[in-house]
């Protein structure tokens, strides 16, 4: 059974541009959560999903920051127009439903010049 | 909102010996879990051990156990024998019961573990 899987692990973009940064959860959980890390900080949550649905995205920036999961396929949290201050480490959790534990992935890294 | 506390940045232990790291938290539910996450250099999260609030006995994975003190709010973990492998970042994690608000984990500020030979 294949982990949280996340691509890019790498990513710089230009002042700007686009990022779009994908996550597959382990097979079975239908559950997704997107988390923010910045140098020596902890995680912060960002939004949580079920297919199809936001169930909760308290913690998403108000503009530029939008994250979907689609019925089939990968979820993608996208930054428009990247700053600098969005350079961070991008982690993506999973879980098969409320009440479990959640799995993380290896992270998305990026960077912003 | 529930907050998670750790209230040491920083951390030392002797090779061999035990070290534990505090984890204090903020919430108004009787219902729900808690979490240590290890990040070592190569940054992944990785579970250590998990403790429902509804069970009174303390967790524990091998060398791995936690103080879980539930009417002082407080979630300690000790790391026995420690080893090289256990230097890394440790964040205590709260999340609420499904049937309480914010279902989604609050990660304290973490406490870096040295180790030393």
């Amino acid at each position: 059974n294949a982990g949280v899987m996340q691509n890019p692990r790498h990513l710089v973009r230009r002042r700007g541009q686009e990022a779009r940064l994908r996550c597959s959860p382990m097979k079975g959980h239908s559950h997704v959560y997107w988390y923010r890390q910045l140098p020596e900080e902890g995680l912060k949550f960002m939004v949580y999903l079920q297919k199809e649905n936001i169930i909760d995205e308290s913690g998403m920036p108000k503009e530029r920051f939008s994250a979907e999961f689609p019925k089939e396929g990968p979820s993608i949290l996208r930054i428009q127009q990247v700053v600098r201050g969005d350079s961070a480490a991008y982690f993506c959790a999973s879980s098969p439903g409320q009440s479990n534990t959640i799995y993380f992935g290896e992270g998305s890294w990026l960077t912003v010049v | 909102a529930q907050t998670v506390t750790q209230s040491q940045p920083e951390m030392s232990v002797q090779e061999a010996e035990t070290v534990t790291l505090s984890c204090t938290y903020d919430t108004s539910e009787s219902d729900y879990y808690l979490f240590w996450y290890k990040q070592p250099p190569s940054r992944q999260m990785i579970l250590v051990i998990r403790q429902e609030a509804y069970k009174q006995q303390n967790a524990t994975e091998n060398r791995f156990s936690v103080n879980f003190q539930k009417a002082a709010k407080s979630f300690s973990l000790k790391i026995s024998d420690s080893q090289l492998g256990d230097a890394a970042m440790y964040f205590c994690a709260y999340r609420n019961s499904p049937m309480g608000n914010n279902n989604d984990m609050r990660f304290g500020a973490g406490t870096r573990l040295t180790v030393k030979p």
